[in-house]
């Protein structure tokens, strides 16, 4: 199975801030890397998918880079509406695997 | 508009099956697939497995083989999750999401989860 290893696991920063969540692959998932973002008592919300496609209806703040092993998503100007957790996930080959998760706090 | 309504909350004792459902309505309905994932509270994303809508086609996580069955009814737009010889780990909320055809596409809509207790 390909692990999936997010960092940092959590995180406090403020409205209007730059934060950039990593997601690391145990082996070359080449592009096949999605985010999602969850809030409490909610489903997950796809944000981007093959690294850095956005997902309609999210806003350009959020984007993604990466490849192989080595992706990252970065947030820019957080607003309010942000402060949740963010999930990377691999579907490169089965079993789909997920980060365990970082959560980002208002500090 | 895409929906994906799921059954509601189930409590079952250790060794019980469950099967949550999870009608999908505002498209159509088998042109695309559908994955499941649970919840543990407090927890991660864990992947179950996969159903294909045309064909009632099935991948599952080595993990699950054995104890989970998902099958699909085009008729009613529904597709179904029943996990078997149930544990108190798997106390979670489970998740339907429709899955794109092709890889990389995420899963760009989930049902609002189904809450699975398993308590004596």
């Amino acid at each position: 199975d390909i692990q999936m290893t997010q960092s940092p696991s959590s995180l406090s920063a403020s409205v209007g801030d730059r934060v950039t969540i990593t997601c690391r692959a145990s082996q070359s998932i080449i592009g096949y890397l999605n985010w999602y973002q969850q809030k409490p008592g909610k489903a997950p919300k796809l944000l981007m998918y093959a690294v850095s496609i956005l997902q309609s209806g999210v806003p350009s703040r959020f984007s993604g880079s990466g490849a192989g092993t080595d992706f990252t998503l970065t947030i820019t100007s957080l607003q309010p509406e942000d402060f949740a957790t963010y999930f990377c996930q691999q579907d490169y080959s089965v079993p789909i695997t997920f980060g365990q998760g970082t959560r980002l706090e208002i500090q | 508009q895409v929906q994906l309504v799921q059954s509601g909350g189930e409590v079952e004792r250790p060794g019980a099956s469950v099967k949550v459902s999870c009608k999908a309505s505002g498209y159509t309905f088998t042109s695309y697939e559908f994955s499941w994932v649970r919840q543990a509270p407090g927890q991660g994303l864990e992947w179950m497995g996969w159903i294909g809508t045309y064909n009632g086609a099935t991948k599952y996580a080595q993990k699950f083989q054995g104890r989970v069955t998902m099958t699909t009814d085009s008729s009613t737009s529904t597709v179904y999750m029943e996990l078997r010889s149930l544990r108190s780990d798997d106390t979670a909320v489970y998740y339907c999401a429709r899955d794109p055809p092709g890889k990389d596409n995420g899963y760009d809509y989930w049902g609002q989860g189904t809450l699975v207790t398993v308590s004596s």
